[in-house]
């Protein structure tokens, strides 16, 4: 089956600390994978995407990184703030059963001011 | 461009009940799908659809009905509704099937009392 998990479930922080999201996946034969953030009570946003060819991606003050081989993803948030409270959620699309994409249960951070 | 965007927002319904959730976007993409939210488990896929006229099943699609008439709208049926489809629903829509970035709308917030 295929699936996505993210670890830890809920992170606390103090302001200006760097720290990592972590997610994991199940089939190697992705499309790709994709960093979502929602703030509470609202849709989605998208943070960053990462094709199956690529090995990260970045924008501001956040690094994604893909590996394939071992089926992981690392969110890198550096210098956080506490506006960057929220869910993050990790979704994978797979190859196989068609163009399906599964999300993970997402991590919940709050950064102390 | 308004993105992708739900009507309603909220809806009340009594078990048995039918309904419509809409979604449209006026990106002109050719890839849309339905997710539901629940507490603690992440999005899961209802239905998906590659192009106007074709749908297929994602991984919960039991008591859901899609069918995409247009390029722009995804309407997301209800058949009779029960309690256990409280949840919130999120239409989403991408260039591709493959490689491109998602986009979601608002949400709708579905009480089945």
């Amino acid at each position: 089956k295929q699936e996505v998990t993210q670890i830890p479930a809920a992170l606390s922080v103090p302001e200006g600390e760097n720290l990592v999201l972590n997610c994991s996946f199940t089939d190697s034969a992705i499309y790709n994978l994709q960093w979502f953030r929602q703030d509470p009570g609202k849709g989605l946003t998208s943070l960053l995407l990462i094709q199956s060819s690529q090995r990260e991606q970045t924008s501001g003050r956040l690094n994604a990184s893909l590996d394939k081989s071992s089926g992981r993803s690392t969110l890198y948030i550096a210098a956080s703030q506490p506006g960057d409270s929220a869910t993050y959620l990790c979704a994978v699309k797979y190859r196989t059963g068609g163009f399906k994409t599964i999300f993970g249960a997402g991590t919940r951070l709050f950064v102390k001011a | 461009n308004a993105g992708v965007t739900q009507t309603p927002k909220f809806q009340v319904l009594k078990t048995g009940q039918s309904m419509t959730l809409q979604c449209a976007q006026d990106m002109n993409h050719e890839y849309m799908s339905w997710y539901r939210q629940d507490p603690g488990m992440g999005l899961r896929l209802i239905h998906y659809s590659v192009g106007a006229g074709i749908t297929d099943q994602g991984e919960v699609p039991n008591g859901y009905n899609v069918s995409r008439s247009t390029t722009e709208d995804f309407p997301l049926r209800l058949l009779s509704a029960a309690p256990s489809q409280t949840s919130v629903y999120f239409c989403a829509s991408s260039d591709g099937a493959d490689q491109e970035t998602q986009y979601f709308g608002p949400g709708t917030r579905l009480l089945v009392l």
